[in-house]
């Protein structure tokens, strides 16, 4: 069975560009979540999915950041317009239901240069 | 301030070797996760620990969760060049809840 897919894997962009970022969970996950992971340090939830509602978004920065969930399957974070500070690698997990374990999709490496 | 501290933050030993990795906090959690993480890739889920005082082992791998449920320890017996990779503790404060991530222990087993 597929993991958690996510693409692109690596993206280097100039400040002040827009970049997205795409994910397909594992067939049949009703909840999605985004983190960001700087460098040296662990995963922090940016934003919950439940099928296609955002349930917890509190740590997203809603100025520059949004993401959509539509019919409850894939799923895409967008930036605009991305900062230094955005370099990271975004993280997309999915679990069957919320609470429930976790998988972690590889990540895309996002450098704003 | 995190709220989960992993101590130390790095450690590099030689294959056979023992560690062990802290996760502290000052809050209490309804369960603990550890994670392993490999360059380029996700964590991936070793274990979760949700009674307090409890202990599994995992191969060579033994998670404790301390008795007030509120700090958690990793320890490696016999270290192994695969062993290396990033060592992520993470909490629930409740059933269903997010998890919170520690900073990460990065661990370093050389041949």
């Amino acid at each position: 069975e597929a993991g958690v897919v996510q693409s692109p894997r690596y993206k280097i962009i100039e400040k002040k560009q827009p970049v997205a970022f795409w994910c397909n969970p594992i067939s049949g996950h009703n909840t999605l979540y985004w983190y960001r992971q700087n460098l040296g340090q662990g995963p922090e939830l940016l934003i919950r999915y439940e099928n296609e509602e955002a349930v917890d978004d509190s740590q997203l920065p809603k100025d520059r950041f949004s993401a959509e969930r539509l019919k409850g399957v894939d799923s895409t974070l967008k930036i605009q317009p991305a900062e230094l500070g955005d370099s990271a690698v975004y993280l997309c997990a999915s679990s069957f239901n919320s609470g429930e374990t976790q998988y972690f999709g590889p990540g895309t490496r996002l450098l704003v240069l | 301030t995190q709220l989960l501290e992993q101590s130390p933050q790095f450690l590099s030993i030689q294959e056979g070797e023992n560690l062990t990795v802290y996760c502290n906090s000052s809050s209490v959690f309804s369960s603990l996760q550890w994670y392993r993480q490999e360059p380029g890739e996700g964590p991936v889920l070793l274990v979760t620990v949700v009674t307090g005082g409890e202990v599994k082992k995992l191969k060579r791998l033994t998670f404790q969760f301390g008795d007030a449920r509120k700090d958690s320890s990793l320890h490696i017996t016999a270290a192994q060049p695969g062993d290396t990779g990033l060592y992520l503790c993470a909490g629930a404060r409740a059933a269903g809840n997010k998890l919170t991530f520690g900073g990460g222990t990065r661990v370093l087993v050389k041949p």
